[in-house]
């Protein structure tokens, strides 16, 4: 089955940027997503379609993409990006959609 | 404003079916661009896609709970309904709803926005 790798933890100082990777074979060919979770909370979509921001979600959060690879970056991170981050995407079909094992980023 | 509640029951024994509900508001599931989608949570662990249902009922499934999953929509109610029979405690999560919003003429499409979720809890 499709999987998407994200690295478990990425930890950084207030102010400083997070960068957090999700790799997969058709990620070339299929648009990633990315989604927010605190604790006790729903995902929030943070990054839709590889680079585009949902309206409402700050500037500081953007994303890109490069060959089997996506990243989702956080310039001047604050104390309230502490969370879980996670990538979504789909099979190369686009019939199963299929989420990376997330990331805890933890803002020092 | 768009909003998705999942509701169900808590608690669930080994073997029993599982039937939730997501009750949906401020789109339609007659919408040609949107659906819903479940997805579930064990604690402490990564999301799961479980299954999607789109506007024309075209159906889709996780390739490793297709056999005990199924999703039905009733437009006229604004719900979505996932069946999951045979549970085990290994099903114990959060079990989110959240509407899909396609990308035109692709097959892709996102999460957004995420209901609160609903805990299941499998055990005797």
């Amino acid at each position: 089955s499709y999987e998407l790798t994200q690295p478990p933890s990425v930890s950084v100082s207030p102010g400083q940027t997070a960068r957090i990777t999700c790799s997969g074979d058709a990620l070339p060919k299929q648009y990633a997503y990315w989604y927010q979770q605190k604790p006790g909370q729903a995902p929030v979509l943070v990054i839709y379609k590889d680079s585009e921001r949902p309206s409402g979600i700050p500037e500081r959060f953007s994303g890109s993409s490069s060959g089997t690879t996506v990243t989702l970056t956080i310039s001047g991170v604050q104390a309230e990006d502490e969370a879980d981050y996670y990538c979504q995407s789909a099979d190369s079909s686009a019939t199963y959609r299929v989420f990376g094992g997330g990331t805890k980023l933890t803002v020092l | 404003q768009v909003t998705l509640k999942e509701s169900g029951p808590v608690l669930v024994k080994p073997t029993e079916t599982l039937t939730l509900t997501c009750t949906v508001s401020g789109f339609s599931l007659s919408n040609a661009r949107m659906g819903v989608s479940w997805i579930r949570q064990p604690p402490g662990k990564a999301l799961e896609w479980l299954a999607h249902i789109f506007s024309n009922d075209e159906k889709s499934y996780s390739t490793s709970l297709k056999s005990r999953l199924t999703i039905s929509k009733d437009t006229s109610k604004s719900q979505v309904v996932l069946t999951m029979t045979n549970m085990d405690p290994v099903d114990t999560a959060t079990y989110y709803c959240a509407r899909n919003i396609a990308v035109a003429g692709t097959g892709e499409y996102w999460f957004d926005p995420w209901g609160q979720g609903t805990l299941v809890t499998v055990s005797s």
